[in-house]
């Protein structure tokens, strides 16, 4: 098995951008996914394959991968965005949760 | 509309059974693999267990691996998780999971139940 590794917490103001770093041996040769999961409710992908993101889910949402880390960047975040982020990766008999951020925008 | 609903969580007694079940609608189910992800109270997520969508694969977590069984029933478009010698740290949100092939080595889960909480007590 590998582990996936996050900051516990960001901060940022509204309207600044918060970066969220993921980091695993995997990542230089699996792709990174991040979903966002807000208090009570189920997880919604907000980026996958490294930097794809779904319909819906607004263009302020943007993720890179370099080597062993993957990156969400959130340009202008928003108070609405304020909630859990987890990264993703998956190999050929699993798949593996980073550990989760809080992002507050305050 | 996908919709995945899970059922069957509850309080269980430590080293006790559940069997939690997850009705699909609204796609091909037999055409999809499926898993299950769990959520403690607090805590992070966690992947912990896979089927794939003829049955024919399947893969736990160490954490789960030889205590909880995952199975389908395409007949009745229904994922299933056996879970046996439940323990404390089993407390949690079980979410049932579509996963979406996207192709070659793309995988994620993109539609989500609403989960159904397992609570081990002693």
């Amino acid at each position: 098995s590998y582990e996936l590794t996050q900051p516990p917490s960001v901060s940022v103001s509204p309207g600044q951008t918060a970066r969220i770093t993921c980091s695993g041996d995997v990542l230089p040769r699996k792709y990174a996914y991040w979903y966002q999961q807000k208090a009570g409710q189920a997880p919604v992908v907000v980026i996958h394959e490294d930097s794809k993101r779904p319909s819906g889910i607004p263009e302020r949402f943007s993720g890179s991968s370099s080597g062993t880390m993957a990156t969400l960047t959130i340009s202008g975040a928003q108070v609405e965005d304020e909630a859990d982020y987890y990264c993703y990766s998956t190999d050929s008999t699993g798949r593996v949760f980073g550990g989760g951020t809080k992002l507050t925008v305050l | 509309e996908v919709q995945l609903v899970e059922s069957g969580g509850g309080l269980v007694q430590r080293g006790g059974s559940l069997r939690l079940s997850c009705a699909a609608s609204g796609f091909t189910f037999s055409s999809y693999n499926m898993n299950w992800v769990r959520q403690a109270p607090g805590k992070g997520l966690e992947w912990i267990s896979f089927i794939s969508s003829s049955g024919s694969s399947i893969y736990h977590a160490d954490s789960v691996k030889g205590r909880f069984t995952i199975t389908r029933d395409n007949a009745k478009n229904s994922l299933y998780l056996q879970m046996n010698s439940l323990r404390d740290e089993d407390t949690a949100v079980y979410y049932c999971t579509r996963d979406l092939y996207c192709g070659g080595d793309c995988y994620y889960f993109d539609y989500w139940g609403q989960g159904t909480l397992v609570t081990v007590s002693s």
